[in-house]
């Protein structure tokens, strides 16, 4: 069975830090995929990255990084010098590549990231 | 512009009244999906549907109807609602081979006294 754990229930931080949201997941298979999404306070869900299992490349998008490793399986968030644009929900998520579990993600319980200006 | 869209965003009913949640999506999508978001149980999937006329269920399908009669819309239907079905809804959708990135809409918040 896949399973996603956020240990990171709250997060607060002052404008401008950097901020890391972790994200550990459980899968037996071998081929899958991983999300972030991002929930702000209206409450619509945003998807900010996927990645399959195949490619352990970080990725950067302006202040946003990801870091994947197969080896701790992780795929860790980082923002940035943060902005208060930024405080909301982030999500991570799994999606497991046959069978019925292909039409499913599977979801963290999300992290709160509030920062303050 | 490319979207999902739900209906109504907001709604408050009483137990047992019959309740439908319509989505809609002009992406010409697939696959199509419902979750519902509750307090410290995260996103769970309750239905979902590869294309017209199959659907199946996701992890907590009970007490929620589907129906996919055409591609653009995939509504979820509450036959006889109940307190516990009180939650943030929100329906999804992705083209492409899955598990294909799921765009979701904006969400229904649903309040059954």
């Amino acid at each position: 069975a896949q399973k996603v754990t956020q240990a990171q229930t709250e997060i607060s931080v002052v404008e401008k830090e950097d901020v890391t949201l972790d994200c550990v997941y459980e899968t037996r298979d071998t081929t899958y995929y991983l999300f972030w999404y991002k929930q702000p306070p209206s409450g619509e869900l945003v998807f900010l990255i996927r990645r399959n299992s195949f490619d352990e490349q970080n990725e950067i998008s302006g202040r946003y990084s990801w870091n994947f490793q197969k080896s701790t399986s992780s795929f860790n968030f980082t923002i940035t010098a943060s902005q208060v644009v930024d405080s909301a929900v982030y999500f991570c998520a799994l999606s497991e590549a046959r069978g019925g579990s292909n039409y499913k993600l599977t979801f963290g319980k999300g992290t709160l990231l509030t920062v303050n200006p | 512009e490319a979207q999902v869209t739900q209906n109504p965003r907001y709604l408050i009913t009483v137990t047992g009244k019959k309740l439908t949640v319509t989505c809609s999506q002009n992406m010409n999508h697939e696959y199509m999906s419902w979750y519902r978001q509750d307090p410290g149980l995260g996103l769970r999937q309750i239905y979902y549907s590869m294309n017209v006329e199959v659907t199946d269920k996701g992890d907590v399908p009970e007490g929620y109807k589907v129906s996919r009669k055409e591609k653009r819309n995939f509504p979820l239907i509450l036959e006889s609602p109940s307190p516990n079905q009180t939650s943030l809804y929100f329906c999804a959708s992705s083209g492409g081979l899955p598990p294909a990135t799921q765009y979701f809409g904006p969400g229904t918040r649903l309040l059954v006294l």
